[in-house]
């Protein structure tokens, strides 16, 4: 079975530029997330959605960051304009609402550097 | 709010001995999920081994099993007969059992070094 599914792997841009992230999550999978992945703040959620409906976004920074779930097997995650303090790796994980843990499982991430 | 501690920034063991990553965690919540996730240098996340709070016996994923003290907020990960591939980022994470609570809260992360 494929895993979660995110591209592109690597982003270099430039300040101002626009930024999107793609992810796929596992087939049959109702909830996906995304993080970031910094030194100084680790692993922090910037927002969720349950049957492609966003719940919780108070993790998402500032108005420059915004994010979709247009189907269940499509998210984007955009930043616009880019800064320099967004580089970071960016991770989609996603999950099952059925009852239980409720496991995540990650993507490869998408690294971005913001020049 | 949760957090989730972990004390050791990093650790080191010889291969094929046993180590120990702490974690603790605090809540006001009697039922929810515990995790350890492994992120090697390819930065993948990769799922370890996970805790149900209502079950009183530890988890074990073979060389990995986790001593799970409910009454003290702790959720330590050994790792028995370490190998060169268990280097890595090791996360603790928590999960409520609240309905509608998905999201995971992670502590820093111990790196662990393995020497040959």
């Amino acid at each position: 079975d494929a895993g979660v599914i995110q591209s592109p792997r690597h982003e270099v841009t430039e300040m101002g530029q626009e930024v999107t992230l793609r992810c796929k999550p596992i087939s049959g999978h109702n909830s996906l997330f995304w993080y970031r992945q910094t030194m100084m703040r680790g692993l922090e959620l910037l927002i969720y959605f349950n049957n492609n409906v966003p719940i919780d976004d108070s993790g998402m920074p500032e108005d420059r960051f915004s994010a979709k779930m247009p189907n269940a097997s499509f998210s984007t995650l955009k930043i616009q304009p880019s800064e320099p303090r967004d580089s970071a790796v960016y991770f989609c994980a996603s999950s099952t609402l059925a009852g239980g843990p409720g496991t995540q499982y990650f993507g490869p991430g998408t690294r971005l550097l913001v020049l | 709010a949760q957090t989730v501690t972990q004390s050791q920034p990093e650790m080191s063991v010889q291969e094929a001995e046993t180590v120990t990553l702490s974690c603790t965690y605090d809540t006001s919540e009697s039922d929810y999920y515990l995790f350890w996730y492994k992120q090697p240098p390819s930065r993948q996340m990769i799922l370890v081994i996970r805790q149900e709070a209502y079950k009183q016996q530890n988890a074990t994923e073979n060389r990995f099993s986790v001593n799970f003290q409910k009454a003290a907020k702790s959720f330590s990960l050994k790792i028995s007969d370490s190998q060169l591939g268990d280097a890595a980022m090791y996360f603790c994470a928590y999960r409520s059992a609240r309905a509608g609570s998905y999201q995971l809260t992670f502590g820093k992360g111990t790196k662990l070094s393995v020497i040959p």
